[in-house]
């Protein structure tokens, strides 16, 4: 079973407060991923990097920049925090993107950012 | 773009009830879909997918058939459990290589 750690589990900040969000996979995955979750919206996608140095801009990027520094690390940063960005913020990574073969997603257990 | 609609945001049931969640959806291709079980207090967990037209995919007594023309892909399961209390999401491939759009979700509770 794909192994994807998130730290912290929990983050409280303040408007306008600087906020670095880790995500760690040990399966040498290739993809890595950084979704949020909010009610009535589901998983939507912020930034997404299919290796190390690459990023790839997902659906709902504006406010988050991401970091993917190596084949297990993967970033998530928000330099100006605003109280909209109050949200469950999931990591994933699977072993290849898909355009043909469909791959499976493994998720990390979420942290929870409270901007007040 | 595409996009994925589930129709029932909460399902409330009995155990040993019938369940049906609705999914349909709406891309340009031929997407593969997928459906994706969320327990509380821990990211999304992949159930099973189908790729192609009228494939049926299951895991844990849960299954889907893939309707091309009715674009849907609708999760059913004969006969719930308190165990299966959690949130469903129904999602896609999309156009991009490696981005999943993910539905709405569906929150289901069963009562023992």
């Amino acid at each position: 079973e794909a192994a994807v750690t998130q730290s912290p589990r929990n983050k409280v900040t303040v408007t306008g407060g600087n906020v670095t969000l880790s995500c760690r996979q040990t399966n040498s995955h290739n993809y890595m991923y950084w979704y949020r979750q909010d009610t009535g919206h589901g998983l939507r996608l912020i930034h997404y990097s299919y290796g190390a140095g690459n990023l790839q801009i997902g659906d709902v990027p504006d406010g988050y920049k991401a970091t993917r520094t190596t084949q297990e690390d993967f970033f998530l940063l928000l330099e100006l925090a605003s109280p909209s960005q109050t949200s469950l913020y999931f990591c994933a990574s699977s072993p290849k993107g898909w355009g043909g073969g469909a791959e499976t997603l493994y998720f990390g257990s979420g942290t929870r950012l409270t901007v007040l | 773009g595409d996009s994925v609609t589930q129709t029932e945001g909460q399902v409330a049931l009995s155990e040993e009830d019938f369940l049906t969640i609705h999914c349909n959806y709406s891309a340009s291709g031929y997407p593969a879909l997928f459906w994706y079980v969320q327990y509380p207090g821990e990211g999304p967990q992949f159930l099973f997918r189908a790729s192609r037209d009228k494939e049926k995919g299951s895991s844990r007594g849960f299954e889907a058939t893939y309707n091309k023309e009715a674009t849907s892909f609708h999760l059913q399961k004969a006969s719930v459990q308190e165990s299966d209390s959690a949130v469903y999401y129904c999602a896609l491939t999309g156009q991009v290589v490696g981005q999943l759009t993910f539905g709405s979700g569906t929150r289901l509770q069963v009562y023992a």
